[in-house]
């Protein structure tokens, strides 16, 4: 089993919808969770931090489900500039990323 | 805003050749990795470093490898004898703790081994 496993998507929305995806991880022992968000051929940035009692960062929203051993993210109104490559990360002594989900907003 | 920092850009060099990604972590993290991505894969795991030490590493990360600080602000990831399937966007990241803050990383180096 991958130690972290994402949808691939691709996500193909228009502007203003709602997008959420999944992450799942295999290591209950996984200390803490982050989306992170990759543009093509850029590095990864910190997307936002995943607490177990759900938060949000504006028109993100994020949610962690420890006894089943998921990650969620939602964007709402979705915009141009959120197109990308949103990476889901759980560490314990290393990160472990997911392989991503595409997500595309069209105009 | 502190940032990681990575040298060069993009480095082309001949299959065999011995090659140096250097990268400055954010000044006041402990730790430090590296990860490579390659192209239209996933990002994946090197090794971390810790107090003048690996602390872990991949299976990537074989006897053609070796990480090194040589001084309080520089680290560096050495690539003995590239081969064509070192080809990657190879990453750096600093961290303030392990387990628990977030990871920052550099742009990336571009490595194209012909």
């Amino acid at each position: 089993r991958k130690e972290v496993e994402q949808d691939p998507g691709p996500f193909n929305v228009p502007e203003g919808a709602t997008v959420a995806f999944n992450c799942t991880y295999s290591n209950s022992a996984s200390q803490s969770f982050f989306w992170y968000r990759q543009d093509c051929r850029k590095e990864p940035k910190l997307l936002m931090s995943v607490y177990s009692s759900g938060n949000e960062d504006g028109r993100f929203t994020a949610q962690l489900n420890r006894a089943s051993q998921y990650i969620s993210l939602l964007i709402r109104d979705s915009k141009l500039s959120d197109s990308a490559t949103y990476l889901c990360v759980v560490t314990d002594y290393k990160l472990s990323f997911g392989a991503g989900t595409t997500v595309t907003v069209r105009a | 805003e502190p940032e990681v920092t990575q040298t060069p850009s993009h480095q082309v060099t001949q299959m065999g050749q011995e090659v140096i990604l250097r990268c400055v972590p954010i000044s006041n993290h402990l730790y430090f990795y590296w990860y490579r991505q390659i192209l239209g894969q996933k990002v994946e795991f090197l090794v971390s470093f810790y107090n003048n030490e690996i602390s872990e590493k991949s299976e990537i990360f074989d006897d053609q490898f070796s990480v090194e600080r040589p001084d309080g602000s520089n680290f560096t990831l050495k690539i003995r004898s590239t081969k064509l399937e070192d080809s990657a966007m190879y990453f750096c990241a600093s961290s303030s703790g392990t387990g628990g803050p977030e990871a920052f990383f550099g742009q990336g180096t571009r490595l194209t081994v012909v």
